[in-house]
């Protein structure tokens, strides 16, 4: 069956360290998305992708930087970890017509300390 | 600015009664709609959408939602609740033109269901 998951599941790291959360579909989608939930804000979008090569930023993507090499992975990177960035971040991916929903990973809790 | 609001923080429902979770929505045009559940420690999983036609909506596990274009709401129900629904519910719009894949989603709604 179709996945898309993501690794970590946890991850403690320090202040001002490079982190990258890895994003996985086997969906062949070609839009993908990271988006982090925090209590009383919701779900915020990074960075999405459209396809290869495609980046662009989100609501939120200072601190943040992706790559999009293939259809099945984009990576998050955190250039130098900052407290404020400590959240749970979910990667998710759909087909690229808008009436198409969005497949969710299980999420990559981050605590930096 | 394109906002989607669910009102209410938490509902609290006995098991065997309906329930609902309303979500308004201030987007341009007629949006697709989206309604999905996150149980704790999980990712987000699609219940149902609306994209055209039957105002009256299906979707998994016995949910429904219904799509009012005058009050620009969608809210999500079931007929009766089991304590299993207990989780967070999240609703999401995407404008039918310009953006391709973005979701704009409400704060979330805490369902609490009660034996």
């Amino acid at each position: 069956d179709a996945e898309i998951t993501q690794s970590p599941r946890h991850k403690i790291t320090e202040t001002g360290r490079q982190v990258t959360l890895a994003c996985h579909q086997t969906w062949n989608h070609n839009n993908m998305f990271w988006y982090r939930q925090d209590l009383g804000h919701g779900l915020r979008l990074i960075h999405y992708s459209y396809g290869v090569q495609d980046t662009n930023k989100g609501e939120v993507s200072d601190g943040y930087s992706v790559s999009r090499s293939n259809t099945e992975d984009l990576p998050l990177t955190l250039e130098s970890a900052a407290s404020s960035q400590t959240s749970v971040y979910f990667c998710a991916s759909s087909d690229s017509a808008g009436f198409h929903e969005q497949y969710f990973g299980p999420g990559t809790r981050l605590t930096v300390t | 600015a394109q906002s989607v609001a669910q009102p209410e923080d938490q509902v609290n429902v006995a098991e065997g009664n309906p329930l609902t979770v309303k979500c308004t929505y201030s987007v341009s045009g007629n949006p697709y709609l989206f309604w999905y559940v996150q149980y704790p420690n999980r990712g987000l999983q699609f219940l149902l959408k609306y994209i055209t036609g039957d105002n009256l909506v299906k979707g998994s596990y016995g949910f429904e939602a219904e799509f009012n274009k005058s009050q620009t709401s969608f809210h999500l129900k079931k007929p009766s609740a089991l304590v299993s629904d207990s989780a967070l519910y999240f609703c999401a719009v995407r404008p039918r033109r310009g953006s391709q894949g973005n979701l704009i989603f409400g704060k979330g709604t805490k369902l609490s269901v009660k034996p």
